[in-house]
């Protein structure tokens, strides 16, 4: 089973809207943490915001935000009043314990292209 | 700033020859990953590491080995390139909530 599903292989927005992308997850992990990369075509993997599963705020950074459902296993990245810098490919992803010593894995989805559009 | 360092952006091998891709960070970061991106795959985990000699297998790890004999520095293996090693290459580090990837190497075999 897939850990990580992003459902929206493509999107195409008008500039200045808001986008939401998809993101679901598969865990059985009370502690876990979730990740927003975006990747330009430059290729660089740029952070862009995160949320713990213990954190009881929906995670913001300026026009980013993370709508966090834990009983629904849903963490969707939601970008405010879109721009066309904002055209990219999107990943979640996820950091889960693999051990009980504290050993973590990082395991990422299938992305999202999202196009915004003048 | 964070340094994540990938020895090459770009690289062209022969099918066949041993290939080896570098990675240093500067973070101290105890866990550090090889992922292999492919479009329409998104990035798959091919080995990880959490510790200096320790190394766990991601979920393809065929065709690939891992080295990690200091801490700021976590090495890929093709053994034996071939056609289907063809790909986007990103190495990452990790510790709790922060998680950074180096620039990329671009492995064509021919």
């Amino acid at each position: 089973a897939q850990k990580i599903t992003q459902t929206q292989p493509g999107m195409f927005v008008q500039e200045k809207e808001a986008v939401t992308l998809d993101c679901t997850y598969d865990t059985s992990d009370q502690s876990y943490g979730l990740f927003w990369y975006k990747q330009p075509s430059s290729g660089e993997m740029i952070f862009l915001i995160y949320q713990g599963s213990y954190d009881e705020q929906n995670a913001t950074e300026g026009r980013y935000s993370l709508n966090f459902q834990k009983a629904r296993k849903s963490a969707n990245l939601v970008i405010s009043a879109s721009q066309l810098g904002d055209s990219a490919m999107y990943f979640c992803a996820m950091r889960e314990l693999v051990s009980n010593f504290g050993n973590e894995k990082l395991t990422f989805g299938t992305g999202t292209r999202l196009t915004i559009i003048p | 700033d964070v340094k994540v360092t990938q020895s090459s952006r770009y690289l062209v091998k022969r099918t066949g020859e041993k290939v080896f891709l570098e990675c240093v960070q500067d973070m101290d970061h105890e866990n550090m990953f090889w992922y292999r991106q492919d479009p329409g795959l998104g990035l798959r985990l091919i080995y990880f590491s959490y510790d200096v000699k320790m190394k766990e297998k991601g979920d393809i790890p065929e065709g690939y080995s891992v080295s990690r004999e200091k801490k700021e520095r976590f090495s890929l293996i093709l053994e034996s390139a071939s056609t289907n090693q063809t790909s986007m290459y990103l190495c990452a580090t990790q510790l709790l909530t922060e998680a950074f990837f180096g620039q990329g190497t671009r492995l064509t075999v021919v």
